[in-house]
């Protein structure tokens, strides 16, 4: 049972450019969460998307955007980048399940470093 | 809003040497309370978790944590590390009714032989 993968696993792009990062969510579930993890900070939570809506959303300026698939997987897509979008994206899963708390699993990330 | 804070940046200790690593939070709702750890190059496994019930929780590889109300505490103990402890440590909690999971800053555990 393969877990939450995500891609790329680096990314180098330059500022000003658009990026867009792909998640498939492990098997199962249907939630996608999208985190960033700065250098030496922990994860910021960016917005969730559950049956292909936006359903929360983090202190997150308007260039980061995403989709979610009818098979469940989800891309984060970022544009006019900065320096400071240099980070981790974890990307979560998880299952609505309709109790109050529903396990997030983690992917590996994407590296994406801006120049 | 809720925050997290933990203390220590950085802990180093010897192998089977027992250690705790300090969290604690502010939230103006009830929350669920977690830790994670996250192994270089890797993404985030949750080692434990407190929703309800005793707030004593433990993990399968020795790990435990305490939630303390009053104090608004979830510290995380272990009584004897190993070198393959080494990682980072990261607090969270979640509103309940939320679904987002709010971070510290992390804690950086070194076990050195």
């Amino acid at each position: 049972d393969a877990g939450v993968t995500q891609s790329p696993t680096h990314l180098i792009k330059t500022r000003g450019q658009q990026v867009t990062l792909r998640c498939s969510p492990k098997s199962g579930h249907d939630t996608v969460s999208w985190y960033q993890q700065a250098l030496g900070q922990g994860p910021q939570f960016i917005f969730q998307y559950y049956e292909e809506e936006e359903r929360q959303r983090g202190n997150f300026p308007d260039r980061f955007s995403g989709h979610q698939f009818p098979n469940y997987s989800s891309e984060l897509n970022v544009n006019a980048l900065l320096l400071g979008d240099s980070a981790l994206y974890l990307c979560a899963s998880s299952l609505d399940s309709g109790s109050t708390y529903n396990e997030q699993f983690f992917g590996p990330g994407t590296r994406l470093t801006v120049l | 809003a809720q925050s997290v804070t933990q203390l220590d940046s950085q802990v180093p200790v010897f192998e089977e040497a027992p250690v705790e690593l300090r969290c604690n939070y502010s939230s103006s709702v009830s929350v669920y309370l977690f830790w994670y750890v996250q192994y270089p190059n890797q993404g985030l496994q949750l080692l434990l978790k407190y929703l309800s019930g005793s707030t004593l929780v433990e993990s399968i590889n020795g790990f435990e944590a305490e939630f303390n109300k009053s104090q608004t505490s979830f510290h995380l103990r272990k009584p004897s590390v190993h070198i393959s402890d080494t990682a980072e440590y990261f607090c969270a909690v979640r509103p309940t009714g939320f679904q987002k999971l709010v971070f510290g800053t992390g804690t950086r555990l070194l076990v050195s032989p």
